[in-house]
Formats: C-alpha cells, structure tokens, sequence
C-alpha cells in the first residue's frame, strides 16, 4: 500500500511570491491534514480537511489556506511569502482522526525555503 | 489550553544505557496520547497510542507508558539504530486536531 506522497520535496520562493504544495494520501483515507514543522516550535497544525470540507483550523494567518478533491487529495496554499514561512510542510492522511484510532500517517514533507 | 511538553530536548546514551524520555500534558479531556519516532529527512513515523492512565505498550526495546499528567517513553538497551527524534502528541475529546511537543533528539553512541 503506498504511502502519503507530498510534492515537490524542496521549493526555494522569493518573498512576495506564492506556493502551492501537493499531498497525495492512503488509499481509503479521507482525512489530510497539514503541519508546519520548525526547529523552535515543532509541528504547528494548519488545518485539517475531510470529505472536501474544512473541518479544523489552526492559528495561522488567512495567506495559508487548503482545498480536498474529491479523490481525497489535497493542496495548501501560500500567498505573499515571508521569511518566516521557511519550514518543513508535512501532511498527515488518517482514516478519520476523530476515532479512538486517530493515528496519523506522515508524508516526508516539503522542504520549502523563502529567500 | 491544550499543550505537551517534552524532556530532555537533547539527549546522548552510550549503546546499551537505558534510559526515559517524558512527555507532559495538559488536555481536557484526553482522547490519545501518541508517540512518534521521526527521522531526519522525514515525516514522523507512528510508534504507539495511548488512551488510559495505568495503561502501557512495547514494541523491541521501547515501551510507553501514560499517567493522568505524563507519559515516558523508555529505551532499554538501545541501539544506535534508535537515535531519531521522538515527539509526543495528544489529541482531546473537544477538539478535531493533535498537540505536538518539539520533541527529545535522540542520539545513540556505539
């Protein structure tokens, strides 16, 4: 069973500019979700989606956003890019993180700097 | 507000010296405890879920354990295979998303 593929594996942007990052899930998993991973904060959830709906957000500001495709895959965007947006982007499928299972399964990320 | 903590941040075992890594929680409501093993380059990869204080899981030379307010993750003779960074997360009965920690960076010496 193939895993979560996230593309591409490294970006390099300018400021100013805009990303769109690619996240393939599990097979049969309808849920994706998308953290932010730094050295000084960890994994910081972005949002999370299921059957093409938003169900979750975290604390970032509105130039992050996502979509689902009803084949489950998903895409997150990034507009107006800063500095601080250089980070790992990792996306995690799961059957649906509301059941007691809520295990996540991780992508290898997208390694995405900001110049 | 939901939030893990883990310690050490950083921690060097010499092959075989067992040791406990410690995850701190504050939840309300906890649905599962998760452990985590990420290696460099890559996304983290799932270890063990836990649901209920007293309970405990192995898998080779790691073994999980949870309380009401912590959790450690204990090496027995490790390898240096083992060395990776090992996060910590807790999801909650009233809300839809996981809490990470920053994570122990796990360095085994042969």
């Amino acid at each position: 069973k193939a895993g979560v593929t996230q593309t591409p594996r490294y970006l390099i942007k300018t400021r100013g500019q805009q990303v769109t990052l690619s996240c393939s899930p599990i097979s049969g998993h309808r849920s994706v979700s998308w953290y932010q991973q730094t050295p000084g904060q960890g994994l910081q959830f972005l949002f999370e989606y299921f059957s093409e709906t938003q169900r979750n957000k975290g604390n970032f500001p509105g130039r992050f956003s996502g979509r689902q495709f009803s084949n489950s895959r998903s895409e997150m965007n990034v507009s107006t890019l800063e500095l601080g947006d250089s980070a790992l982007y990792l996306c995690a499928s799961s059957l649906d993180p509301r059941t007691y299972s809520g295990v996540l399964f991780f992508g290898s990320g997208t390694q995405l700097s900001v110049l | 507000e939901d939030q893990v903590t883990q310690s050490p941040e950083a921690l060097r075992l010499q092959e075989g010296e067992s040791s406990s890594l410690n995850c701190s929680y504050t939840v309300s409501g906890l649905r599962g405890l998760f452990w985590y093993r990420q290696d460099p380059g890559k996304g983290p990869e799932f270890l063990f879920t836990l649901y209920s204080a007293g309970e405990e899981k192995e898998k080779e030379r790691l073994k999980a354990t949870l309380t009401k307010k912590e959790s450690f993750l204990h090496i027995t003779a490790p390898k240096p295979e083992d060395s990776a960074t090992y996060l910590c997360a807790v999801s909650s009965n009233t809300g839809n998303q996981f809490y990470f920690g920053t994570g122990t960076s796990l360095t085994v010496i042969p």
